[in-house]
């Protein structure tokens, strides 16, 4: 299974962006990363997926390296309602996802 | 939208007992995916179905263990006979298509004592 490496905890300040990295080194041509988050007590939530692009959605932004080696995960300001776990996954094509622990993010007011 | 149904939300059964989870997907998803999530070994993939037919089931645990999804817009998840350890949060996931994002139902709680 293509693995992600990502940080175990981070903080932010309300209102500040954060920056969320992600590392793939094995990542295949075809794999899509994929980000989601779950707040507690509640199931994963959608954030955002991308290929070789960056891509911006009304949740996030996803900027992905170059080699594709790495992403960041970008939340533009934080809200106290965005701490949760983040999980950023690989998603070959062919196979299935693999949930990793996940950043765990919390956000001071 | 209504979003992924699941029920019920929470179950409380006794060892040995028959359970069935129930799973309503997102109209015009035609892929479905069961989870289970424990704090020991967090998030794993169950079993995936795409356009009703069972893709992969190499997560479902055992025997015990079985899913099927009658039409595309119902899914079952039964675990007979129960045992303690089966003890976990139960989420039903759907995607418009395999690659794209899933949207996660809010879980069923399940605890076999």
């Amino acid at each position: 299974d293509a693995k992600t490496t990502q940080p175990n905890s981070m903080e932010s300040n309300e209102e500040e962006p954060v920056h969320l990295p992600c590392n793939h080194s094995t990542i295949s041509g075809t794999d899509y990363i994929h980000w989601y988050r779950q707040l507690p007590s509640q199931g994963p939530e959608y954030v955002i997926h991308g290929l070789t692009s960056n891509v911006n959605n009304r949740m996030a932004s996803l900027a992905i390296a170059e080699d594709r080696k790495s992403s960041t995960l970008i939340l533009h300001r934080a809200t106290l309602r965005d701490a949760a776990v983040y999980y950023c996954i690989l998603f070959p094509y062919g196979q299935n996802f693999v949930f990793g622990p996940g950043t765990r993010l919390s956000v001071l007011p | 939208d209504a979003g992924v149904i699941q029920s019920p939300r929470h179950e409380v059964t006794e060892m040995g007992q028959e359970v069935t989870l129930r799973c309503k997907p997102i109209s015009g998803h035609n892929s479905l995916f069961w989870y289970r999530q424990t704090m020991m070994r967090g998030l794993e993939l169950l079993i995936y179905f795409n356009n009703n037919v069972p893709i992969d089931d190499s997560g479902m645990p055992e025997d015990r263990f079985s899913a099927k999804m009658p039409n595309a817009s119902f899914s079952t998840l039964k675990i007979q006979p129960s045992e303690p350890r089966d003890s976990a949060v139960y989420f039903c996931a759907s995607s418009l298509d395999r690659p794209l994002g899933q949207y996660f139902g809010p879980g069923t709680r399940l605890t076999v004592t």
